[in-house]
């Protein structure tokens, strides 16, 4: 699986929109990205994955950039229940056995 | 529904010791995995089963094995236990295993095990 680069923190207000940079600069065409989150004391959360279009649930919205090397992952309206360390992961689901998880971000969101 | 659970929730071990660690998948899900979180890092996979087969393992001494039953819940062990061991287990389950294309794992809270 390819390896993900994000930054260690942000921080970003209650109410405003948190984007979440992640580099996939060496992504194959049949890797996927995939977005977790893990909320202080619990375990990692699915959030969205994609391939090569951008993507949206009710949860976030992922743009996927045309050459395929970096993404962001949007928070529309960040809430303090949105603090967590979220993980960019690049997957060939066709043969991965498992989640590389890397560093993440640690998403601070404050009054 | 359920979602992923595991037992114990904390459990504090001395060197050498062994330990259990148990996990239900939600129901439905024939796919159980594990992860070790230390402290300050992400999840390192230790193994994955699907219909009671290892279908992967990461790197991980031998002394960690785990194994899967008929009604897909699961267990980890670990023996000779050292500090190096203390971590959060976390246990994840999918529908489907590793190899298909919409790979959504769920993770329980997981086990935090301490050892002294």
């Amino acid at each position: 699986d390819a390896k993900t680069t994000q930054p260690p923190s942000m921080d970003c207000a209650e109410g405003r929109a948190a984007n979440l940079p992640c580099n996939h600069s060496t992504i194959s065409g049949n890797e996927y990205v995939y977005w977790y989150r893990q909320i202080h004391s619990q375990g990692p959360q699915y959030i969205i994955h994609g391939l090569k279009n951008n993507e949206t649930n009710e949860m976030a919205s992922l743009i996927i950039t045309e050459d395929r090397k970096s993404s962001t992952l949007i928070l529309p309206h960040a809430t303090l229940r949105d603090t967590a360390v979220y993980y960019c992961i690049a997957l060939n689901t066709g043969t991965a056995s498992k989640l590389t998880f890397g560093t993440g971000t640690r998403l601070q969101v404050t009054l | 529904d359920a979602g992923v659970t595991q037992s114990p929730t904390h459990l504090i071990k001395t060197r050498g010791q062994q330990v259990t660690l148990r996990c239900s998948p939600i129901s439905g899900h024939k796919s159980v995995s594990w992860y070790q979180q230390v402290l300050g890092q992400g999840p390192q996979f230790i193994f994955q089963y699907y219909e009671k087969e290892e279908r992967g393992r990461g790197n991980f001494p031998d002394r960690f094995s785990a194994r899967q039953f008929p009604n897909y819940s699961s267990e980890l062990n670990v023996n000779a236990l050292l500090l190096g061991d203390s971590a959060l287990y976390l246990c994840a389950s999918s529908r489907l295993p590793a190899g298909t294309v919409v790979y959504e794992q769920y993770f329980g809270p997981g086990t935090r095990l301490t050892v002294t």
